[in-house]
């Protein structure tokens, strides 16, 4: 069947560390995939986007990458900080049709101080 | 400018009961999305919105729910009667483009509980 998987529910590091959030794909050919960060009680935020002919995509403290042979996206957050600790989720467009994304379970990652 | 506002942010009702959830997305944004999250399920796709005019509805669970987008402003989303395994967060989104490399803009959702 089709889907998204993102590797953990939850993922837990210290302060300062990287963290590196890993998105898996079956059954897709997407040309984008996003990123979002969602708080509790909110709704999901945009993050970042990268294109399928894009290998890696960076803003401030973040960087994605997307490997379309291993179906795969992986998020990371250098230098991490306690106001990081979110819920993250990875979308796609799953049929390159101008269709609805659909997204991730999402991981919640925990910063400790 | 203002963000996606969604009305109520909660909601409580009984099994039978009719719910309307409002959804007043970026002015200008001619998109406009509901989804669901379901209780430890990923955010999952109900309907689309080009203007007025709906373009997807292929999310919809079934004909208990009814979206309206009249004018093509904000929409609403009806649940008539409410069964139990509607209980979830509605979420409304709206983009200026309808490709998908747009970012979606999220409102706050409507946490809906049916007893």
């Amino acid at each position: 069947s089709q889907k998204i998987e993102q590797n953990s529910e939850a993922l837990n590091i210290q302060e300062g560390k990287t963290a590196t959030l890993t998105c898996n794909y079956t059954n897709y050919s997407p040309a984008y995939l996003q990123w979002y960060r969602q708080d509790p009680g909110r709704g999901p935020v945009f993050l970042l986007l990268i294109r399928e002919n894009e290998k890696e995509k960076r803003k401030e403290r973040l960087k994605v990458t997307f490997d379309t042979t291993l179906k795969q996206s992986l998020f990371h957050i250098t230098a991490s900080q306690p106001a990081d600790s979110a819920t993250y989720l990875c979308a796609l467009d799953p049929y390159q049709a101008g269709t609805a994304l659909i997204f991730g379970k999402g991981t919640t990652l925990s910063v400790s101080s | 400018e203002a963000g996606v506002t969604q009305f109520p942010s909660h909601s409580v009702i009984e099994k039978g009961q009719t719910v309307t959830l409002r959804c007043d997305p970026i002015s200008g944004h001619d998109n406009l999305y509901w989804y669901r999250r379901v209780m430890g399920k990923e955010i999952k796709f109900l309907l689309h919105f080009v203007k007025e005019s709906k373009q997807d509805e292929s999310g919809m669970p079934n004909n208990r729910f009814l979206a309206e987008r009249t004018g093509g402003t904000y929409s609403t989303l009806k649940v008539q009667p409410a069964e139990l395994e509607d209980s979830g967060v509605y979420f409304c989104a709206s983009s200026q483009t309808r490709t998908t490399n747009s970012p979606l803009h999220f409102g706050n959702g409507t946490r809906l509980t049916v007893t």
